[in-house]
């Protein structure tokens, strides 16, 4: 089975400053990642993903997030936050074959200025 | 390109009533998922579509819970009768063969 922590249901960051968001996940074959940004009454947006290939991932908005095996994580970062970057953001995971993914609770941004 | 489509986008209705929810999703696509985001969590599967059927409705509630997709295209969910723990937004997905989910803006539902 499979399963995503997300640490932290809510992170404040100044504008400007360093966004971490952290994701372990559990799966018991080499698993596909994902992170989404879901606004207030939308949907949720893929920012970037997983899939076996290069180890850091680049995605939309300036984020990135690097996979390690070692420590079962895939920490979203960004090196300067934005206004613009408050939302919710989730993390998610997928065996291959399996196309469904298992999500994260979720971690809320605040952006302060 | 249009995206996954949802109606409506609100609902309320009181308990014990039924509820449809409706999904078109992106020309192409062949799978088609419901997911369920209850407030402050993350979304869960209810049920994946591959075309016109369901390969996976392990978590879907049978007893009050019904899904079909026409056609392979558009699919409807369906709540008989609602409980007040049924309050949630619903979210549908598609994805083309092997490729990246895409999805829509929810349904909220409200059961009173």
């Amino acid at each position: 089975a499979q399963s995503v922590t997300q640490l932290g249901s809510h992170v404040s960051v100044s504008e400007g400053a360093l966004v971490l968001l952290r994701c372990n996940y559990s799966s018991s074959v080499p698993p596909y990642l994902f992170w989404y940004v879901q606004y207030p009454n939308q949907g949720l947006q893929l920012l970037l993903k997983y899939t076996s290939a290069a180890t850091l991932v680049k995605g939309i908005n300036g984020f990135e997030a690097e996979f390690k095996k070692s420590e079962t994580s895939f920490h979203l970062t960004k090196p300067s936050a934005h206004m613009s970057d408050a939302a919710e953001y989730f993390c998610a995971v997928s065996e291959m074959g399996r196309r469904a993914l298992t999500f994260g609770s979720g971690t809320r941004l605040q952006v302060q200025p | 390109e249009a995206g996954v489509v949802q109606s409506p986008r609100y609902k309320i209705i009181e308990k014990k009533q039924p509820v449809a929810f409706w999904c078109n999703p992106i020309s192409g696509h062949n799978t088609l998922y419901w997911y369920l985001q209850n407030l402050g969590q993350g979304p869960e599967l209810l049920i994946r579509y591959e075309n016109e059927e369901a390969v996976d409705d392990s978590q879907l509630p049978k007893d009050r819970f019904s899904a079909e997709r026409l056609k392979g295209v558009d699919s409807t969910l369906k709540i008989q009768p609602a409980e007040l723990g049924d309050s949630a937004v619903y979210l549908c997905a598609s994805s083309p063969p092997e490729g990246e989910q895409y999805f829509g803006p929810g349904t909220r539902l409200t059961v009173t």
